[in-house]
């Protein structure tokens, strides 16, 4: 079975860097056939995808986060990484890490189009001073 | 930027009632949609991906309809374990979700 666990600080100061680490078993990030993503969720809001990124380094964002959001993977841990500067009380979530099943490509944009099967169990970070 | 709507907010139903959800995307996205249901204090589960495939392990009580723009989600007897927040997902590019649909008890 697939498990993803969401680990990091919970508490980030404002304008410092907010990292999170998801580590991944029951399937290898190298295998290429998944992207990994994040997933948050303001407090009693819906959900809103960050990005995701390939064993290959690959990555895409949301648009509104791109300016401040880089994913990392490191094949070798088994694991991803979400790095989220200069962050505000705005960025107050829970955040998921999902895997992502690969549904098409879209040739105009180059986005690999997918949804998210497997979830961790969400990492609470609240930005305060 | 594609926006999706889902409605009605908020559904009060009782158990073993059929339930239909909506969700509207503003531009067509094909296929390309997906369904969550998220209980309290918990990630979100995958139910349907293509707009009406059921997710492994899914409840045939589950399905999905739609494709363009126009999707639902249907509930055939809502049991108990079904009073949760719904979520959809288009997957164009850049995916997004829809805001959610609460099914609650009448």
């Amino acid at each position: 079975q697939v498990q993803l666990v969401e680990s990091g600080p919970g508490l980030v100061r404002p304008s410092q860097t907010l990292s999170l680490t998801c580590d991944v078993s029951g399937d290898s990030i190298n295998s290429g056939a998944h992207w990994w993503s994040w997933v948050r969720q303001h407090p009693g809001k819906g959900l809103e995808w960050i990005g995701y990124i390939h064993y290959s380094g690959s990555t895409f964002y949301n648009p509104s986060l791109q300016s401040r959001a880089t994913i990392s993977v490191d094949t070798s841990k088994n694991h991803y990484s979400l790095n989220l500067n200069s962050v505000t009380a705005a960025d107050t979530a829970v955040y998921y890490c999902a895997r992502v099943v690969v549904g098409g490509y879209d040739t105009l944009t180059g986005y690999y189009l997918g949804y998210f099967d497997f979830w961790g169990q969400g990492s609470l970070v609240t930005v305060s001073s | 930027e594609i926006v999706v709507t889902q409605s009605p907010a908020t559904l009060s139903v009782s158990p073993g009632e059929r339930v239909t959800l909506s969700c509207r995307t503003s531009q067509g996205v094909s296929n390309n949609l997906a369904w969550y249901q998220q209980k309290p204090g918990q990630a979100p589960r995958l139910l349907i991906y293509s707009a009406s495939i059921r997710a492994t392990g899914v409840p045939a009580r589950f399905s999905g309809s739609g494709s363009g723009t126009e999707f639902t989600l249907t509930i055939g007897s809502l049991q108990s374990e079904d009073f949760a927040v719904y979520y959809c997902q288009q997957y164009n590019a850049p995916t997004a979700f829809g805001q959610g649909t609460t099914v609650e008890i009448k």
